[in-house]
């Protein structure tokens, strides 16, 4: 099965810089995802990673460390809009095809002025 | 494109009542998955498909039934409706086989069972 664990809320300033962590345990690993939701919308994706290290898209990176079971997402330059829930899931092969995720609680981010 | 549209955006319906939720996507995608997100809690999958016809349950099915007679679409059932069915409902689709295919969410069902 799969277990995965990040913080509930955190908070932060405008224009700062956050780092929302997720540590999972899987029975198999297929890549780990970032998603972000707003309320009362659907999630949408930011970042996916499947081999150990950086993966940067503008104000936002994410980190994979296969071996210690761990990732974070990092957000830069903190806008008043990126105020959400973001969803760490990991792709599991379990099954002939697909991707198959399961996904955390989510951080709730706030970030204030 | 449309992506991944869903039908109804709200629906309230009272204990043994039935209903399907609509799922449709435009994108030609073979996967297609059905969600759903209590408050506070993470996405659990209910159904997920791998094409027209095929069909397998993911980790909370009981009370649900789906079919897929085409790529489209991806139907979500919800025979004699209970209190613990009130939920966000998310239908995603996406086109790869492992690796990096990325979900694509729909706007979701908000469906509540008094």
């Amino acid at each position: 099965g799969q277990n995965i664990d990040q913080p509930t809320e955190m908070t932060a300033t405008e224009g700062a810089i956050v780092q929302i962590n997720c540590t999972y345990q899987t029975s198999g690993f297929n890549g780990l995802f970032w998603y972000q939701q707003h309320a009362g919308e659907a999630p949408t994706f930011l970042s996916y990673n499947v081999l150990d290290g950086l993966e940067e898209k503008g104000r936002f990176s994410s980190f994979l460390s296969r071996s210690k079971g761990y990732s974070y997402l990092l957000l830069k330059e903190l806008q008043m809009k990126d105020s959400a829930s973001y969803l760490c899931a990991v792709s599991g092969v379990e099954w002939g095809g697909g991707n198959k995720l399961t996904f955390g609680t989510g951080t709730q981010l706030k970030v204030e002025l | 494109n449309a992506g991944v549209t869903q039908t109804p955006k709200f629906r309230i319906l009272k204990i043994g009542q039935s209903m399907t939720l609509q799922c449709t996507q435009d994108m030609n995608h073979n996967y297609m998955y059905w969600y759903r997100q209590d408050p506070g809690m993470g996405l659990k999958l209910i159904y997920y498909s791998v094409g027209a016809g095929i069909t397998d349950k993911g980790e909370v099915p009981n009370g649900y039934n789906v079919s897929r007679s085409t790529t489209e679409d991806f139907p979500l059932r919800l025979e004699l409706a209970a209190p613990s069915q009130t939920s966000v409902y998310f239908c995603a689709s996406s086109t790869l086989a492992g690796g990096a295919d990325t979900q694509y969410f729909g706007p979701g069902t908000r469906l509540t069972v008094l």
